[in-house]
């Protein structure tokens, strides 16, 4: 069946380093590609998207290439602040499913430290 | 703006006792659906809906009902809450099927 599979967190960083969060799927359509973050307290928001391979998704500075050849999607993000303390998702949804649901990897904890 | 509400945030109930969390969007979406976020499960869909009056189970539907009336209201009834409802509920929302989604800022539901 279609999952998503992202690395375990929580990932602890200071401020201004380098992120990456690996995510890769498998799916038995043409997915698209999605990252959405949750800050504490509050609902999922879309970060950024990707409908079809090599394109690359970007907002706020963070950054994802749709890779079909690795079915990877990884996020990244050159210089990370404290406000990107957050729990990172990436999920897919493959076009023309019956129930348009959106599957999700398990979530990636981040934590920027000043 | 454009946004997804739902109400209420927080609730706290007993065992039995029928209840609905009302989900609005004003961005005239057709697609909306309903997911449940549970500790190492992740979110799992429970219901969806692709237009008014059309709505269809997702992965977990088992003690949830749901009607689409009105293409902007979705409302969760949970006819007879069990502890094991215990979750973060969260209403979806998106153009089409095939369009990204937009989520609510959750619902957080305990029964005792």
């Amino acid at each position: 069946g279609d999952s998503v599979t992202q690395m375990e967190g929580p990932v602890t960083l200071s401020e201004e380093a380098f992120l990456t969060i690996n995510c890769t799927y498998t799916a038995t359509g043409y997915p698209s590609l999605f990252w959405y973050v949750q800050y504490p307290g509050e609902g999922l928001q879309l970060l950024l998207k990707a409908t079809k391979a090599d394109d690359k998704g970007s907002n706020k500075g963070f950054e994802a290439t749709y890779r079909k050849e690795t079915t990877s999607f990884h996020l990244e993000k050159g210089s990370v602040q404290v406000s990107d303390s957050a729990v990172y998702f990436c999920a897919l949804s493959v076009r023309g499913s019956n129930t348009g649901k959106l599957i999700f990897g398990q979530g990636t904890t981040l934590q920027v430290k000043p | 703006e454009a946004q997804v509400t739902q109400n209420p945030r927080y609730l706290i109930t007993v065992t039995g006792k029928k209840l609905t969390v009302t989900c609005s969007q004003n961005m005239n979406h057709e697609y909306m659906s309903w997911y449940r976020q549970d500790p190492g499960l992740g979110l799992r869909q429970i219901y969806y809906s692709m237009n008014v009056e059309v709505t269809d189970k997702g992965d977990v539907p088992e003690g949830y009902k749901v009607s689409r009336k009105e293409k902007r209201n979705f409302p969760l009834i949970l006819e007879s809450p069990s502890p094991n409802q215990t979750s973060l509920y969260f209403c979806a929302s998106s153009l089409s099927r095939d369009y990204e989604q937009y989520f609510g800022p959750g619902t957080r539901l305990t029964v005792t």
